[in-house]
């Protein structure tokens, strides 16, 4: 079974520069989400997909981040315009879905480790 | 909302001697448990996870972690370890209703020492 695909795998941008990175979940997965994984520091979710609706986006800073899985599939995160704080790796996971609560094992993707210069 | 605590940043400890990563959490309601292992350059890994049950749960490489209500805790251990645990290990924790995000502690960096 493929697991979680992510590209690219690096990025260097300057900052107020944009940059969007790509996830192809597990085949079936329902649920995707995104995290910000800060050096130091546990990952954060960004954003949680259920199938191409949004569940929770409470912690994406909305005036530079969008994301978005238009088809229940992959999906794709954009910053616009990239600050030096963004310098982060971003995970992709995904899960079944199947409404079972938080108890879900969530799949990883290896990550995109972007540096904001 | 919930918390995670991982009290060592980082763990060195010698090959085949026993090891202990400390997780406590917060939380007002009931909550699901993690352990995830994210290896050099890979993507985190599920390890083990307490939903509901025996309060010990095991891992199919030898980890066990214990589930203690009363103390807030959820401390993942190793009678004997090998090179090859040499990893990160992140402590997680959700309520049980589904309704709130994964939240991670901050990470243990275990190195096992020949």
């Amino acid at each position: 079974e493929a697991g979680v695909a992510q590209s690219p795998r690096y990025k260097i941008i300057e900052k107020r520069q944009s940059v969007a990175f790509w996830c192809n979940p597990i085949s079936g997965h329902a649920t995707l989400y995104w995290y910000q994984q800060i050096l130091g520091q546990g990952p954060k979710l960004l954003i949680q997909f259920q199938n191409n609706g949004v569940v929770d986006d409470s912690q994406l800073p909305k005036d530079r981040f969008s994301a978005e899985r238009l088809k229940g599939v992959d999906s794709t995160l954009k910053i616009q315009p990239a600050k030096l704080e963004d310098s982060a790796v971003y995970l992709c996971a995904s899960s079944l879905g199947l409404g079972t609560g938080g108890g879900e094992t969530q799949y990883f993707g290896p990550g995109t480790r972007l540096l904001v210069l | 909302a919930q918390s995670v605590t991982q009290l060592d940043s980082q763990v060195p400890v010698f090959e085949e001697a026993p090891v202990e990563l400390r997780c406590n959490y917060s939380s007002s309601v009931s909550v699901y448990l993690f352990w995830y292992v994210q290896y050099p350059n890979q993507g985190l890994q599920l390890l083990l996870k307490y939903l509901s049950g025996s309060t010990l749960v095991e891992s199919i490489n030898g980890f066990e972690a214990e589930f203690n209500k009363s103390q807030t805790s959820f401390h993942l251990r190793k009678p004997s370890v090998h090179i090859s645990d040499t990893a990160e290990y992140f402590c997680a924790v959700t309520s049980n209703s589904g309704n709130t995000p994964l939240v991670f502690g901050k990470g243990t960096r275990l190195s096992v020492i020949a």
